[in-house]
């Protein structure tokens, strides 16, 4: 198989703090993993590609100061949403490609939902 | 740019009726094209791919998709819904075979199967 997790499942903050979402593969390396923002009613967006130990690359509007990535080992990334406000509030969702798979195979973890009160 | 349009966000169906569900795409390169299904408390799932070939593609739980290039369309069906089948599908597409790192979601729809 091929299991990525995400965790927190949910998590409440207030506005202001950072929180760090956590995106894992369980079960396999992964080269690449993709972090991607939902809003209700609204297709999932990417926002950043991450590669092992190097910088993520950003969507264009997608604030790199704002959504850190770290990308530190072949099985995990993490993105920190710093200084957050009422509108980050939305569900993160991370993929990961597996070593050795063609591009376009990404594994999906099940999401982070994110309130910032 | 590309884009993805799923018309319908919610299809409710009664088991064992067909089904389909709409998936139309602007791009102005070839694709490559993808249904993911969602179940509750879950990531997304590659359900089934179009990259080249043969234009109906199947996947192995009785979904069926065909591309069709004139009408940019991607439908998804199964000709008798079960109960698990519902859940969350979306479609996207990548500009293959040279950027395939990036997937363009539609917005999902919604399969509700009721028995």
């Amino acid at each position: 198989g091929a299991v990525v997790s995400q965790h927190p499942s949910r998590v409440i903050c207030k506005s202001g703090t950072s929180v760090k979402i956590e995106c894992r593969s369980l079960d396999f390396q992964a080269t690449t993993m993709f972090w991607y923002r939902q809003f209700p009613k609204q297709s999932l967006m990417l926002m950043a590609t991450s590669n092992e130990g190097s910088k993520a690359t950003y969507e264009q509007g997608v604030e790199k100061d704002k959504f850190l990535i770290n990308h530190a080992s072949l099985t995990l990334s993490t993105l920190t949403v710093t200084s957050a406000h009422p509108e980050d509030s939305s569900f993160y969702i991370c993929s990961a490609r597996k070593l050795g798979e063609p591009s376009y195979e990404q594994y999906f973890g099940p999401g982070t939902r994110l309130t910032v009160t | 740019a590309q884009s993805v349009t799923q018309l319908d966000s919610q299809v409710p169906v009664f088991e064992e009726a067909p089904v389909e569900l709409r998936c139309n795409y602007s791009s102005s390169v070839s694709v490559y094209l993808f249904w993911y299904v969602q179940y509750p408390n879950q990531g997304l799932q590659l359900l089934l791919k179009y990259l080249s070939g043969s234009t109906l593609v199947k996947s192995i739980n009785g979904f069926e998709a065909e591309f069709n290039k004139s009408q940019t369309s991607f439908h998804l069906r199964k000709p008798s819904v079960h109960i698990s089948d519902t859940a969350e599908y979306f479609c996207a597409v990548s500009e293959g075979p040279y950027n395939t790192d990036k997937l363009i979601f539609g917005t999902g729809t919604r399969l509700q199967v009721f028995p």
